[in-house]
């Protein structure tokens, strides 16, 4: 268990339509990062946030957007939902900007159809 | 060109083997490297993290960093028919994107009894 949390885990939802996905970053973290895989593009760095401050952008779609509150945890908010997004969503968490790894949640697996 | 490059195997060793793992990049801004094991729809769980060119012990686990031919390697000792998972390669740094990680597309490995 890396300690980072991620609700929901599973989610099956219709095109069109918009999610919110949630994470917990291990306690004292400051740093949370949203990651996607998918078969064929493998793990693929969306964002990543600092103490509620965004750090870092990755190839992450313009229906896509992240927050992350004053208690640290975060959200990631997917709209106008595709086939295409179907994929695992992973957060993660380091203490600072990749001091020491990045510790990964179990992920959510958004299934669109 | 892919900015990391990763053989996705399948390899299959038997128990006992000494198992070498293998990625290339093309990035030179790279600073830190990580390994990670994936085991089926999971999360990634950081493996090793190491910082500079040389290598880095943990258990059955070494990682070795060789910066100026662009090329990182994970060895497994005594492999376990535990140790059956997709290992990524990541690795980040540098620029604007520092916590940003690059990820390898993962090779399959089986350790059968």
């Amino acid at each position: 268990d890396s300690g980072v949390t991620q609700t929901p885990k599973h989610l099956i939802t219709a095109t069109g339509q918009r999610v919110t996905l949630r994470c917990s970053p291990r306690s004292g973290d400051l740093s949370v990062y949203w990651y996607q895989q998918s078969l064929d593009q493998g793990l693929q760095f969306l964002i990543q946030y600092y103490n509620g401050e965004e750090r870092a952008k990755g190839n992450i779609l313009e229906r896509f957007s992240a927050q992350q509150f004053p208690d640290l945890h975060s959200e990631l908010n997917l709209s106008s939902l595709e086939l295409g997004d179907s994929a695992l969503y992973f957060c993660a968490s380091s203490a600072e900007p990749t001091t020491g790894g990045q510790y990964f949640g179990p992920g959510t697996r958004l299934t669109v159809t | 060109q892919k900015e990391v490059e990763q053989d996705p195997g399948p390899l299959s060793v038997p128990e006992g083997a000494i198992v070498s793992l293998n990625c290339t990049y093309s990035n030179s801004a790279f600073q830190y490297f990580m390994w990670y094991r994936q085991y089926s729809r999971k999360g990634p769980e950081l493996l090793m993290y190491t910082y500079s060119s040389g290598n880095k012990e943990d258990g059955r686990f070494t990682a070795q960093v060789d910066k100026s031919s662009k090329y990182i390697s994970l060895f497994i000792r005594d492999s376990q028919p535990s140790d059956s998972a997709t290992y990524l390669c990541a690795m980040g740094g540098g620029g604007t994107s520092y916590g940003k990680l690059t990820f390898g597309q993962g090779t399959i490995l089986t350790v059968h009894p």
